[in-house]
């Protein structure tokens, strides 16, 4: 059971936006900052969104992050094929002393 | 550009141990916050603890304390993480991460190393 909840899977068709969730408590992502990672298949993640809205130099700008109170969101716009790929966000937790995940989302591209 | 390259994957008995290194190339290491994170076939991802090289003090969430053991050696730029008292629910890949600080992201990650428990 993951202290971030995500939706198990997202999917869209290419052009498409999608959206994917991130719902957490005050002692993570209320009072911390989100950040979204990239799992593609057989790799390691890769940072995509840090600071609830930034991107990291090199990662496009159709993606983009946002927060309100518990919860955060990451958005893709022009969704591409090569999107296809597991996302997680996470956030440091006070309570817990440490770094938290979401279980993740699937990211299907039809 | 910083550099993170494991070891290669383990096969382990239920019961033993397991250490997997982290050696880091191409950026600054001992002041960097030196992370492990876990992920069993086909779940998400988990924290397992991380030290910062030049404090040699390392930090657990209460799940991992006195199982699993982070240390750093910088002369050699290298973290470890050793996992004691394996179980089959320990199976999983295990990847370093280096972030700038404790509240800082994971910008780098290393390759992964798969760690099978299994008798």
């Amino acid at each position: 059971q993951s202290v971030l909840t995500q939706p198990p899977s997202a999917s869209g068709t290419p052009g498409q936006r999608v959206t994917i969730s991130c719902s957490g408590s005050n002692s993570n992502i209320g009072s911390k900052y989100v950040f979204w990672y990239q799992q593609l298949p057989g790799t390691a993640p890769k940072l995509l969104i840090y600071r609830n809205s930034q991107r990291p130099s090199g990662v496009p700008d159709r993606f983009s992050g946002s927060k309100s109170g518990t919860s955060a969101s990451l958005a893709i716009s022009g969704l591409r094929s090569e999107d296809e790929a597991d996302y997680y966000c996470a956030a440091w937790d006070d309570s817990l002393s440490g770094w938290v995940f979401g279980g993740g989302t699937k990211l299907t591209v039809l | 550009q910083v550099q993170l390259v494991q070891s290669g994957a383990e096969m382990k008995k239920p019961g033993s141990s397991v250490k997997v290194s982290c050696k880091a190339s191409g950026g600054i290491f001992s002041t960097y916050a030196v992370s492990w994170v876990r992920q069993a076939p086909g779940q998400g991802l988990e924290w397992m603890g991380g030290i910062i090289p030049a404090s040699a003090t390392a930090t657990y969430p209460q799940k991992f304390q006195g199982r699993a053991t982070i240390t750093a050696d910088e002369s050699t730029t290298t973290a470890y993480m050793e996992l004691s008292s394996l179980r089959s629910e320990d199976t999983a890949v295990y990847y370093c991460a280096i972030a700038a600080g404790w509240y800082d992201p994971f910008i780098y990650w290393g390759q992964g190393t798969l760690v099978t428990v299994s008798s």
